[in-house]
């Protein structure tokens, strides 16, 4: 079955704690993506990759670090979180550099930061 | 930076009616685009996909519509039920940021039984 995994699924952290958040997909996609969903802000791009070893910014890419070590995995590196870094995160993946083709998401993470 | 709008912000209908969503998008330069569907606090399901050179995609009561000159798509949903009440994304794909998929607000919808 077609999966791209998050975890942890829900995660309180306090202020300054480095964390990483994981997405691994099964569908052998090139590209991957990470979003926040905020409320009235909608979802936003923080980071993308295109394939192994490549990573480009997004729309909002203050404070967080990706890595693409693996074709399977990109994880989503906060080194120092903030309060305004709450939110909730989604994984998207699509094949072939997804121009024409179908985005899946992961399940999302919901993370709080006090 | 394309700009995707989803009118209206939120709508409310009783059981059964045929209903319209709005999603229209500034540039018109797109690859595709998606519909999804968001339940409370819950990840995106993905409900159609349009690629740009397509009018319309189907699925069961769902039906999409494109019009890429003028930056419009149409989500129609038939026969609604209590089932359908979610928020609604509109997602259209480009070539910038890496062909990111550039989101909508949604539309919160809930039908009444």
């Amino acid at each position: 079955e077609a999966q791209v995994t998050q975890n942890p699924r829900y995660l309180i952290t306090v202020t300054g704690k480095k964390l990483t958040v994981t997405c691994s997909q099964n569908m052998n996609h090139e590209y991957m993506s990470w979003y926040r969903q905020d409320p009235g802000l909608g979802l936003r791009q923080i980071y993308y990759s295109m394939n192994v070893e490549v990573t480009d910014k997004g729309d909002v890419p203050e404070g967080y670090k990706v890595s693409r070590k693996e074709k399977r995995n990109f994880p989503l590196i906060l080194e120092s979180p903030s309060p305004n870094q709450t939110s909730l995160y989604f994984c998207a993946t699509a094949p072939t550099q997804g121009r024409g083709t179908e985005a899946f998401f992961g399940q999302g993470t919901r993370l709080t930061v006090v | 930076k394309q700009e995707v709008t989803q009118i209206p912000a939120a709508l409310s209908v009783p059981e059964g009616e045929n209903l319209v969503l709005n999603c229209s998008f500034t540039d018109s330069a797109i690859y595709n685009l998606q519909w999804f569907r968001q339940d409370p606090g819950k990840g995106l399901t993905s409900l159609l996909l349009i690629q740009s050179s397509q009018r319309e995609q189907t699925s069961g009561r769902l039906n999409a519509s494109l019009d890429k000159s003028s930056g419009r798509s149409t989500l129609y949903i038939a026969a609604s039920q209590p089932g359908d009440s979610a928020t609604y994304l509109c997602a259209v794909r480009a070539g910038n940021s890496g062909y990111a998929l550039n989101f909508g607000k949604g539309t919160s919808l809930l039908v009444t039984p």
